[in-house]
């Protein structure tokens, strides 16, 4: 089985762009998380989708938005760049999105904002 | 609260040896402790992961120690490989889903 695809790999956007990242989830998960990894930092948590809704946000401004398809696969868009939005941004899936459901993670996509 | 500290940042350990990264959470809220392993390029990929009512885990090499009344848990590898080499962090979250990170441990088994 594929594992959770992420497009694309990597993006160069100029400040004040919008960008938008792809994700695809393991067939049969339901849920898709995104992430912010800034380099040297853990992951912060941005979004949580499950069966097409929000199920959560993170301490993130209204710049960022993301939505889940009938597929289940979705997409995050950022808007306004700024330099400190240049990260790597994951995309993780779960089966049914509950805690202890386990998450796993796509290759993510290397965002450079100039 | 809603912090997860992680130490050390970095940790150089001989082939063969023990590798201990520590985790200390404030929220007594949170249930739910994994652990994930990172390569350069890679996503996280989970480890092992342990719930507050159990005081230890063990999964192979990895094993996960819990201490709730000092709200601290520590991954330990035992007999630690080249392989092994990346960066680890540790999480905690709870009900409604949202995992906090801790800031990550680079690994460098030395051969």
């Amino acid at each position: 089985d594929a594992g959770v695809t992420q497009s694309p790999t990597h993006l160069i956007k100029t400040r004040g762009q919008q960008v938008t990242l792809r994700c695809s989830p393991i067939s049969g998960h339901k849920s898709v998380s995104w992430y912010q990894q800034v380099l040297g930092q853990g992951p912060q948590f941005i979004f949580q989708y499950y069966e097409k809704e929000e199920r959560g946000r993170g301490n993130f401004p209204d710049r960022f938005s993301a939505r889940q398809f009938p597929n289940y696969s979705s997409e995050l868009n950022v808007n306004a760049l700024l330099l400190g939005d240049s990260a790597l941004y994951l995309c993780a899936s779960s089966a049914a999105g509950g805690t202890a459901d386990t998450q796993y993670f796509g290759p993510g996509t290397r965002l450079t904002v100039l | 609260q809603q912090q997860v500290k992680q130490s050390p940042q970095s940790l150089i350990v001989q082939k063969g040896g023990i590798s201990i990264i520590n985790c200390a959470y404030e929220n007594t809220a949170f249930d739910y402790f994994p652990w994930y392993q990172q390569f350069p390029g890679k996503g996280p990929a989970l480890l092992i992961a342990i719930r507050p009512d159990v005081s230890e885990k063990k999964e192979g090499r990895f094993t996960i120690s819990f201490n709730k009344s000092a709200k601290q848990f520590s991954l330990h590898i035992m007999d630690s490989q080249p392989g092994d080499s990346a960066t680890y962090f540790c999480a905690a979250g709870y009900s409604n889903y949202q995992l906090i990170w801790g800031a990550g441990t680079k690994l460098i088994i030395k051969p």
